[in-house]
């Protein structure tokens, strides 16, 4: 079955860096487009980057452009977001997700989130 | 951006009503629609796409309608498994955006 594992969450100062990584099983990643979509405590889902199944093409929501960025490693089966200069408004917890296709748009698996916390 | 507007951001109601919630995009959107539900600590959850497209092992309670403007995710007889909160997302346009979520209380 389909499972999408998040892990490298956790409290960073802002102007801080974190990586995060999404361990996938269950499907042939190389053949999925990939995102991730985060959610602040409390509040709704805000879609955040997008990858297409062959790495060729990113996509973000202006407000993270140029400070994170997406990737995939298909050997390894595992989606990352790298995240620079972050701000206290990025805390919030974050969803790996897999797109029904090779770049549809829509979520059809989702992993549990892992949280990042951005504070002083 | 296209705005989702979702309405209402709240339902109260009981076991074996029929519910209604209604998604309006700020643009045509070519029925790029899917819908979602999310339990509290838990991953949102593929419900409808393209739509009216109810993906694989969704209960057939739930489902979609819409062309535009409007677009409705219906279910209809709710079932105790059924409180949660529902978001509707476009997929047309680069944002994707989703709407601000319903959440159905039980009444």
């Amino acid at each position: 079955q389909v499972q999408l594992l998040e892990s490298g969450g956790g409290v960073v100062q802002p102007g801080g860096s974190l990586r995060l990584s999404c361990a996938t099983s269950g499907f042939s990643f190389g053949d999925y487009g990939m995102h991730w979509v985060r959610q602040a405590p409390g509040k709704g889902l805000e879609w955040v980057a997008a990858i297409w199944y062959d790495g060729s093409n990113q996509y973000y929501v202006d407000s993270v452009k140029g400070r994170f960025t997406i990737s995939r490693d298909t050997s390894k089966n595992t989606l990352f977001l790298q995240m620079n200069s972050l701000r206290t408004e990025d805390t919030a917890f974050y969803y790996c997700g897999k797109d029904s296709n090779i770049m549809t748009g829509y979520l059809d698996y989702w992993g549990q989130g892992t949280l990042v916390t951005v504070s002083p | 951006d296209i705005q989702m507007t979702q309405s209402p951001s709240t339902l109260s109601a009981s076991v074996g009503d029929r519910v209604t919630i209604t998604c309006r995009p700020s643009q045509s959107i070519n029925s790029r629609v899917a819908w979602y539900q999310q339990k509290p600590g838990k991953a949102p959850k593929l419900l409808i796409y393209k739509a009216s497209s109810l993906e694989s092992g969704v209960p057939s309670r739930f489902s979609g309608s819409g062309s535009g403007p409007d677009f409705t995710l219906t279910i209809s007889i709710l079932q105790p498994d059924d409180f949660a909160t529902y978001y509707c997302q476009q997929y047309n346009t680069f944002p994707w955006t989703f709407g601000q979520g319903t959440k159905v209380e039980i009444k």
